[in-house]
């Protein structure tokens, strides 16, 4: 069963360090997302990437955060200069064409993002 | 705006119990869809559900079953006959018809059962 995979699982940063997050979204799927979830609080929408360009950000995704699809299987979240409060889990997304709209969205498993 | 609201924070049950996991939503769409994810301790997403706003009828799946209603905006999740691998955080979730919408999660219920 296809499946969106991220990687690392677990990255551990300093203060101050850019990040990068990589996913490879289900081969066939148009839209991408990233989603972050603060240790035991609630999934909450970043980003989301359609025809390459983001199409929708959340008031969490500012200046410090940008994605890409540099070529054509990967996209990347960066963070360009963390701190402390970006630790979290962050989830990449995929969900089919139009035609399927009404899909929930594919998660990864997550990259667990520590800033020390 | 949309919003989900699952009042439940924790909820502790000793196997075998039913418990009812209850979501209220928020939205000025006529045409959306209501999901729900499970979150095990390993911390992946995991999709359980996915319900269009205009079919109103309950669904059932082995031991899960879910309860639409439009009138009172409220898609409550009931585990018939708990057991412990359903211990995990259960999350509800919105979005609009558009395509590409991103998901309004709820805060969360952390399900505990107990042996």
């Amino acid at each position: 069963e296809p499946e969106v995979t991220q990687t690392p699982s677990h990255q551990v940063t300093q203060m101050g360090q850019e990040v990068i997050l990589r996913c490879v979204p289900i081969s066939n799927h148009l839209y991408f997302y990233w989603y972050r979830q603060i240790l035991g609080q609630k999934v909450e929408f970043l980003v989301s990437f359609y025809n390459n360009e983001i199409s929708e950000k959340s008031e969490i995704f500012d200046d410090q955060f940008s994605v890409e699809r540099p070529d054509g299987s990967n996209f990347t979240l960066k963070i360009r200069s963390t701190k402390l409060e970006d630790s979290a889990m962050y989830f990449c997304a995929s969900t089919p064409t139009a035609t399927h709209s009404s899909f929930g969205a594919f998660f990864g498993q997550g990259t667990r993002l520590t800033v020390v | 705006a949309q919003k989900v609201t699952q009042a439940q924070t924790e909820i502790s049950v000793v196997e075998k119990e039913d418990v009812t996991l209850d979501c209220v939503y928020e939205t000025r769409d006529t045409t959306y869809y209501l999901f729900w994810y499970k979150q095990p301790p390993s911390g992946e997403l995991v999709f359980l559900i996915r319900r269009n706003s205009f079919d109103e009828q309950n669904e059932i799946s082995g031991r899960y079953s879910w309860n639409f209603q439009k009138s009172t905006s409220s898609f409550n999740f009931t585990i018939t006959a708990s057991q412990v691998v359903d211990s995990a955080v259960y999350f509800c979730a919105l979005r609009r018809e558009t395509s590409g919408s991103r998901l309004t999660f709820g805060e969360g219920t952390q399900l505990t059962v107990n042996p």
